[in-house]
């Protein structure tokens, strides 16, 4: 059972660009949302986060919009650009569940972006 | 300060072994988490050390077990290798038993023939 999903395996998007990854849970207990980043050969790089008590948390080039009723969050990237190509991985958390380290991750969205 | 070090970084073993893999912490964190990532499943959580204890275990079978050391320092054992066992085993660190930041190593890629 999948309680975290990324529907889309790749995107394709111009530099420039507005790159807009989506991210869809089921499990209710899940209250903080992650987004990593990985490149080939290398081990996923925490991007940004948010807890379920905000709708909206932005950090540079990256926003990340959480949906609650929807059990749907998105991560945004404005302008995308060439090293922003890489698997974009979601994952959440049940900080109150009392496994609160245990994080559960989607299957990637690999973003590649192009001239 | 140097990052999270997992050795080796590539291991072939033939089905029925059993393989040990190293994963050592940025200096000061004491939370280990290792994660098997797949082509179809993304990053599964196997299970997570703190201060010497297994804190939170996902759903593998016991073939999968881990420790780690006084120093913070872990390790991951699986026995009776199967076929299915070839992954990326990523292991991560963090400050706390919260986990919600995790700095991850760079994985060691098991392949069982």
């Amino acid at each position: 059972d999948q309680q975290v999903k990324q529907n889309s395996p790749s995107l394709s998007v111009q530099e420039g660009r507005i790159s807009i990854l989506n991210c869809d849970y089921t499990n209710s207990m899940f209250d903080y949302f992650l987004w990593y980043k990985k490149y080939p050969a290398e081990g996923p790089t925490f991007l940004i986060s948010i807890s379920s008590i905000k709708d909206k948390n932005e950090d540079g080039r990256f926003t990340v919009f959480l949906n609650k009723s929807a059990k749907h969050l998105s991560l945004h990237i404005v302008p995308s650009q060439p090293g922003d190509s890489a698997v974009y991985f979601c994952a959440a958390s049940a900080r109150n569940s009392g496994t609160a380290s245990k994080l559960t991750f989607g299957t990637g969205t690999r973003l590649q972006v192009t001239l | 300060k140097a990052g999270v070090t997992q050795t080796p970084r590539y291991l072939i073993k033939t089905r029925g072994q059993q393989v040990t893999l190293s994963c050592s912490p940025i200096s000061g964190h004491r939370s280990v988490s290792w994660y098997q990532q797949t082509p179809g499943q993304g990053l599964q959580f196997l299970f997570e050390y703190f201060s010497e204890t297994q804190r939170n275990k996902g759903n593998f079978p016991g073939r999968f077990s881990g420790r780690q050391f006084s120093n913070s320092r872990s390790e991951m054992n699986v026995s009776t290798l199967e076929l299915g066992d070839s992954a990326l085993y990523l292991c991560a660190s963090s400050l706390r038993i919260m986990n919600t930041e995790a700095f991850f190593g760079q994985g060691t890629r098991l392949t069982v023939v």
